[in-house]
């Protein structure tokens, strides 16, 4: 099983800054199958990145996610207010589909 | 468009049981698989397992295994989660989600509450 470490646990930005947060496995994983999610207060979360670097529907391009080797990033380049949420990534290449234990990028 | 449509929240007591269901429109269902995401309150998101509704394929997370039952009816587009005994400690919101592409479709969760 592919254990994921999320780092920070929390950012503290202000809105109009970059926000830059790694996961990384412990287990060789594809890149292909790596997902960063994100989920606000009583809301289910919602798909941003998927294959490491590609953005899902509807998502707005200052979210973008890289890999290297077993470290993923996913950065924000400018923060919108709306962005202050808990962000997950995912890897979703071989059962089970293990979830980083998530980063909370919250206002300064 | 697709949508997960889960079942309404449930209150039940220890030692029942107890099975919710998802159930997918808007697309191919048979074609997808479907997951199910544990959330304890205020915690982070656990994989359970997966299904796919072609063939009933099923996968455990080990954490998971023999605990709960993953299971499905392709011929009304629905996935279900079951327990046979419930405890306290599944007191949890429950998603089930549609995998393609990472998971793209959630549903809207549903809050289970075990209490005596």
């Amino acid at each position: 099983e592919s254990v994921l470490t999320q780092s920070p646990g929390t950012l503290s930005l202000s809105p109009g800054e970059r926000a830059t947060l790694s996961c990384r496995a412990s287990l060789s994983i594809s890149s292909s199958y790596l997902a960063w999610y994100q989920q606000k207060p009583g809301q289910a979360p919602r798909l941003l990145i998927y294959g490491a670097s590609r953005r899902a529907t509807g998502i707005p391009d200052r979210f973008s996610g890289s890999a290297s080797g077993t470290d993923f990033t996913l950065t924000i380049s400018r923060l919108e207010p709306e962005d202050f949420a808990v962000y997950y990534c995912q890897q979703y290449g071989i059962s089970p589909h293990t979830f980083g234990p998530g980063t909370k990028v919250d206002i300064k | 468009e697709v949508q997960l449509v889960q079942s309404g929240a449930e209150v039940k007591k220890p030692g029942e049981a107890l099975k919710i269901s998802c159930k997918g429109s808007g697309y191919s269902f048979t074609t997808y698989w479907i997951a199910w995401v544990r959330q304890m309150p205020g915690k982070g998101l656990e994989w359970m397992g997966i299904i796919y509704l072609g063939d009933s394929d099923t996968r455990y997370s080990p954490s998971f295994q023999g605990q709960v039952t993953i299971s499905g009816d392709k011929s009304i587009s629905t996935a279900y989660l079951q327990w046979s005994s419930l405890k306290a400690s599944d007191s949890a919101m429950y998603y089930c989600a549609r995998q393609h592409s990472g998971y793209d479709h959630w549903g809207q969760g549903t809050l289970v509450t075990v209490s005596s």
